[in-house]
């Protein structure tokens, strides 16, 4: 069965970082590109970052260009979100989430999620 | 950036309903357009891709239709497990933006 289990969210004060996990099982995971997508609390959907299979291509929403940083290491079957100089509007749920075979940007598979809460 | 405008916010329906939400993009994405359900507590999950392919173990009652701005997701006989939130998805280029969401309510 395919899993994606996030960790690493937590509470960090504004300016400060934190670094998300993602770890994926019952796929071939270099086989896909992924993605990073945040939900505040009780709010809608945004879709922050996504990074090829090769890491070849790095691609970031506006609001995080700059100070978040996607990373995977296909030897451990794992996605990163390295996010620096976070700010209050950061504060969300984060999944991370594959793509469904040749259809790029369609996400069929979603991790539980992690909460990141950035407050002083 | 390509911008999603999705309607109604919210509805109040009953089981056995007919519901249709929709969904107008800012830019021609042919039919690059999916839709997703969202209970509380959970992640979301793909119903229809490509604007009105229905993706592998949803029920037939979901349909979606359109292409180029405007498009449909159809629920054609609301069940008492359809009351969730919806979101559309545009996925014609990153950033790949959703819609506000259309929460239905009982």
């Amino acid at each position: 069965e395919v899993h994606l289990v996030e960790s690493g969210g937590g509470l960090v004060q504004p300016g400060r970082s934190l670094r998300l996990s993602c770890v994926a099982s019952g796929f071939i995971f270099d086989d896909y590109a992924m993605h990073w997508v945040r939900q505040p609390p009780g709010k809608g959907l945004e879709w922050v970052s996504g990074i090829s299979w090769n890491s070849g291509n790095l691609d970031y929403a506006d609001s995080v260009k700059g100070r978040f940083t996607v990373s995977r290491d296909n030897a451990k079957n794992s996605l990163f979100l390295q996010m620096n100089n976070l700010r209050s509007e950061d504060t969300a749920f984060y999944f991370c989430a594959k793509p469904l075979f040749l259809e790029r940007g369609v996400f069929d598979v979603w991790g539980q999620g992690t909460m990141v809460t950035v407050s002083s | 950036d390509i911008q999603m405008t999705q309607s109604p916010s919210s509805l109040s329906v009953s089981v056995g309903d007919r519901v249709t939400i929709t969904c107008r993009t800012s830019q021609n994405i042919g039919s690059y357009l999916n839709w997703y359900q969202q209970k509380p507590g959970e992640a979301p999950k793909v119903l229809i891709y490509a604007a009105s392919t229905l993706h592998s173990g949803v029920p037939s009652r979901f349909s979606g239709s359109g292409s180029g701005t405007d498009f449909t997701l159809t629920i054609s006989s609301l069940q008492l497990e359809d009351f969730a939130t919806y979101y559309c998805q545009q996925s014609s280029s990153t950033p790949y933006s959703f819609g506000q969401g259309t929460k239905l309510q009982i």
